[in-house]
């Protein structure tokens, strides 16, 4: 069973602060996306990543995917109220379709 | 922005009995999912669906659930007879075929409560 566990749970940090999110496992992926989620409603996609090592930017946001395809990490810079939200990171899991198995998340709150 | 859409956004229903979630994929998506989230708990897969079968189910994905694509824009998931501990928001994904099959798009969610 492939499990993805993400860290911190919780963050809450300044306005202006930089962060690190975690997503690891002990298994490979065949990608890893992440998604933000908004109380009530359904995960956003941000960003996925294919290639062992690659790097993406999303304006103030940074993901990378581990060498080996078994983590992952979203780095935000200067962070700002509007990034307040829950980050998710999924990998896919290729069996035919692929199905996603996700992460529990990490509770992101910035401060004013 | 295409977009997945879901109906209803919020359903009650009394244990035992069947209800049907429906879900309009982005249009030129091939692979259609459902996804639930218990409140507070990890979203987690349930089943997969291409070219009018299912590729992969979870163990959560028994008897009591089907799925089925019954035009060319709809794709539902029915519970025959629902338990309290079904209750849960229930997520419609849609993706490409191909090369960007791994990116999945999903929708509102709906609000299943069972009382």
């Amino acid at each position: 069973t492939q499990l993805l566990e993400q860290s911190p749970q919780f963050l809450s940090i300044q306005e202006g602060e930089n962060l690190t999110v975690y997503c690891n496992s002990s298994s490979v992926f065949s990608s890893l996306q992440w998604y933000r989620q908004e109380p009530g409603e359904g995960p956003v996609l941000l960003v996925t990543v294919v290639t062992g090592g690659e790097v993406k930017k999303l304006k103030r946001l940074t993901f990378q995917f581990g060498d080996a395809r078994k983590d992952s990490s979203l780095h935000i810079t200067a962070a700002q109220p509007g990034d307040t939200g829950l980050y998710l990171c999924a990998g896919g899991v290729v069996q035919g379709a692929q199905k996603l198995v996700f992460g529990q998340g990490t509770r992101l709150t910035i401060n004013p | 922005e295409p977009e997945v859409t879901q109906t209803p956004s919020h359903q009650v229903t009394q244990m035992g009995q069947e209800v049907i979630l429906r879900c309009v994929p982005i249009s030129n998506h091939l692979y259609f999912y459902w996804y639930r989230q218990i409140l507070g708990q990890k979203v987690e897969f349930l089943v997969s669906f291409y070219n009018n079968e299912i590729s992969e189910k979870s163990e959560i994905f028994d008897d009591q659930f089907s799925v089925e694509r019954p035009d060319g824009s709809n794709f539902t998931l029915k519970i025959r007879s629902t338990k309290l501990e079904d209750s849960a928001m229930y997520f419609c994904a849609s993706s490409e075929l191909g090369r960007y099959s791994y990116e999945q798009y999903f929708g509102p969610g709906t609000r299943l409560t069972v009382t």
